[in-house]
């Protein structure tokens, strides 16, 4: 498995505003992943994070939305920009150490409220 | 398209009782299956998965998942709910494409389960 932190753990924040969110690995893994729980929902992948080159994005998500990092193999940050109440979610981090293990880890979760 | 769907939105149980979630995906070759349980303000634990071998898997905290081909299921059971089993469950399959291999996790709807007294 993987032991994956993110930073920070929940925030409330204003419309108008962006918050980047970290998430951090124990060690190296090659595929990073950014998910959304919107309340009372299941989870909708946002985009792949890719180590040095831009993150490959889902439909109906877009990289000045959601502009993602990932200057090495162990982290990644997501950036809400410009939010509104309609991104209160839950964004979750995910890994996947290699192809062959088939499995995805993720991390506890931000927590984001937008008034 | 390629979906899974997970009857029941609620399940209520007695503590002691069977548990059982279910989960059917859609898809011609069959996908690798996974279970994943999420607590209150918590992130998403992996329970158990199957990818290849025997059909009956064993995961945590003693649930097990039966894949059935002819069925298109992957069912969560447990024998006996325990309080602490209380959580969102969601199931996950990732599909197989004879062009890409095996393809990005596409979550069901989750399913809460309840238990009580």
């Amino acid at each position: 498995s993987a032991v994956i932190s993110q930073k920070p753990s929940r925030d409330i924040c204003q419309r108008g505003t962006s918050l980047t969110i970290q998430c951090q690995v124990d060690s190296q893994v090659t595929m990073m992943f950014w998910y959304r729980q919107q309340p009372g929902q299941s989870l909708t992948l946002i985009a792949t994070a890719n180590q040095g080159s831009e993150a490959t994005y889902e439909s109906g998500f877009v990289i000045d939305k959601f502009p993602i990092s990932r200057p090495n193999l162990t982290f990644s940050t997501l950036t809400v920009s410009n939010m509104s109440p309609e991104d209160s979610s839950i964004y979750l981090c995910s890994v996947e150490r290699d192809r062959a293990q088939e499995t995805q880890y993720f991390g506890p979760g931000t927590r984001l409220l937008v008034l | 398209a390629q979906s899974v769907t997970q009857l029941g939105s609620h399940v209520s149980v007695s503590e002691g009782a069977l548990v059982l979630l279910r989960c059917n995906y859609s898809s011609s070759v069959p996908p690798y299956l996974f279970w994943y349980v999420q607590y209150p303000n918590q992130g998403l634990q992996l329970l158990l998965k199957y990818t290849t071998g025997a059909t009956l898997v064993k995961g945590i905290n003693g649930f097990e998942a039966e894949f059935k081909k002819s069925e298109t299921s992957f069912h969560l059971t447990k024998p006996s709910a325990h309080m602490s089993d209380a959580a969102e469950y969601f199931c996950a399959v990732r599909p197989f494409s004879f062009s890409g291999g095996y393809n990005k996790l596409i979550f069901g709807a989750g399913t809460r389960l309840a238990v009580h007294p």
